[in-house]
């Protein structure tokens, strides 16, 4: 059971380029969640997908785009990479129902450094 | 304005001791209180959570204590042990809120053999 994926693991970009990290969960869950993690900030949510042909911003939207593809997939794409975007990406999801706790489940995370 | 504050960076303990890690926190209407705990290079993975109506959820070595009057919450290790060492996040769990988890900035935790 590989739970939640995220390609890929590390990423160098350029100043203005573009690219997408992919997330898919095998889970059958229903909501998705793309994150960002910096030094000293915690874990803060960019963009959500409560469920399949939702999404909704997060705290940090500025400069992303997602798609939730299917049920399985939620991408998360860069059109115009910035240093500031330099980070750790976490996506997870949960089979949020509107019962139980709202466990959220992770993937390993993609490291991108924007140069 | 919802938040969740983890006052300790880091905390260092001596292997079988008792390592606690505090959580305060202002919104009166969570359901649930979760902690999860994060290694280097990892996601974070969920260890243990806390319903409003309890004032404490055990499950083995970890305990997390609910304090209502205080909106303090904290998670107990006992006894702590090396593989312990990690970053420990509490997170609010709010139904109203879509289930977008509130996060604390952490506390690294070191457990000293």
């Amino acid at each position: 059971n590989a739970g939640v994926t995220q390609t890929p693991k590390f990423q160098v970009l350029k100043t203005g380029q573009s690219m997408t990290l992919q997330c898919a969960q095998d889970m059958n869950h229903n909501s998705m969640y793309w994150y960002r993690q910096d030094p000293g900030m915690g874990l803060r949510l960019i963009y959500y997908s409560a469920s399949e042909g939702t999404t909704d911003k997060g705290e940090v939207p500025n400069g992303y785009n997602v798609s939730r593809l299917n049920k399985r997939e939620f991408s998360l794409r860069l059109e115009s990479a910035a240093p500031s975007q330099t980070s750790v990406y976490f996506c997870a999801s949960t089979l949020w129902s509107g019962a139980g706790t709202g466990e959220l489940f992770f993937g390993e995370g993609s490291r991108l450094t924007v140069l | 304005d919802q938040q969740v504050k983890q006052n300790s960076p880091s905390l260092s303990v001596q292997e079988g001791r008792i390592s606690i890690l505090n959580c305060d926190y202002t919104n009166s209407m969570f359901d649930y209180f979760l902690w999860y705990k994060k290694y280097p290079a990892e996601g974070p993975t969920f260890l243990i959570s806390i319903s409003s109506i309890k004032d404490k959820n055990e499950d083995g070595r970890f305990t997390v204590f609910l304090n209502k009057s205080a909106k303090h919450l904290s998670l107990h290790i006992v006894p702590s042990q090396p593989g312990d060492s990690a970053v420990y996040f509490c997170a609010d769990s709010n139904a109203g809120n879509n289930r977008k988890l509130i996060w604390g900035l952490g506390t690294s935790l070191a457990v000293n053999p």
